[in-house]
């Protein structure tokens, strides 16, 4: 399964919403996952079965959507969140990423 | 506090091998799926390899299938890769995570591996 995120730069202001999409080739029902990456650091889980937000996550970030399309919403941006967002699909194997969004300044 | 430490990256030739462990602590390691995620440098997350709790199901990418094999000591709390056979394209940071069936909710620091002659 492809996943295809749009866009792939954004670019954006602190205070901010902003909205990151992702689309899978094939229905993957609610097994989505959205992970934030800073540099040099490891990935960090922000959102599962597409809409539940991980424990410790502010709640600025939402998911939402199903089967074909999601979308990862943060409600206003802080200048931690300036870095590069992940979707994956974890209903089929092999587990597929997204391309990945840059979220900057 | 979970943690999942990686280590066993390094420098290799093309053709050679490496085994990557990731010792864990913080959780009940004999519970919980784990898997392996790389990320080429300046690129993004490819999954690798995820294993059943129990080593009953173990699933690879096609670009590694016959060539990695993950492998888990629940004694232990460690999960292992065993890279052979490298090549060039398989030079990446190696993260341990957590999970795998419906997310991955713990990820380790990452071990950099470089295959170059």
């Amino acid at each position: 399964i492809q996943l295809t995120q749009s866009p792939p730069l954004l670019s954006a202001s602190v205070g901010d919403r902003v909205t990151i999409t992702c689309r899978a080739s094939q229905g993957v029902g609610s097994s989505l996952a959205w992970y934030q990456q800073r540099p040099g650091r490891a990935p960090k889980l922000l959102i599962y079965a597409a809409s539940t937000l991980q424990s410790g996550v502010p709640s600025r970030f939402s998911g939402s959507g199903s089967a074909t399309e999601f979308t990862l919403t943060i409600g206003s941006l802080q200048p931690e969140d300036f870095a590069t967002y992940y979707c994956q699909q974890l209903s089929v194997y092999p587990r597929s990423f997204g391309q990945g969004t840059k979220l900057e300044i | 506090e979970v943690q999942l430490v990686e280590s066993g990256g390094g420098l290799v030739q093309p053709g050679g091998s490496l085994r990557l462990s990731c010792v864990a602590s913080g959780f009940s390691f004999s519970t919980q799926s784990m898997t392996w995620v790389r990320q080429a440098p300046g690129q993004g997350l490819e999954w690798v390899a995820t294993m059943r709790e129990d080593g009953s199901e173990k699933q690879y990418v096609d670009s590694v299938q016959g060539r990695f094999t993950i492998s888990r000591d629940n004694a232990k709390n460690s999960l292992y890769l065993q890279l052979n056979n490298l090549r060039v394209e398989d030079t990446a940071t190696y993260y341990c995570a957590r999970g795998g069936q419906s997310r991955c909710d713990y990820w380790g620091q990452g071990t950099r591996v470089t295959v170059s002659s």
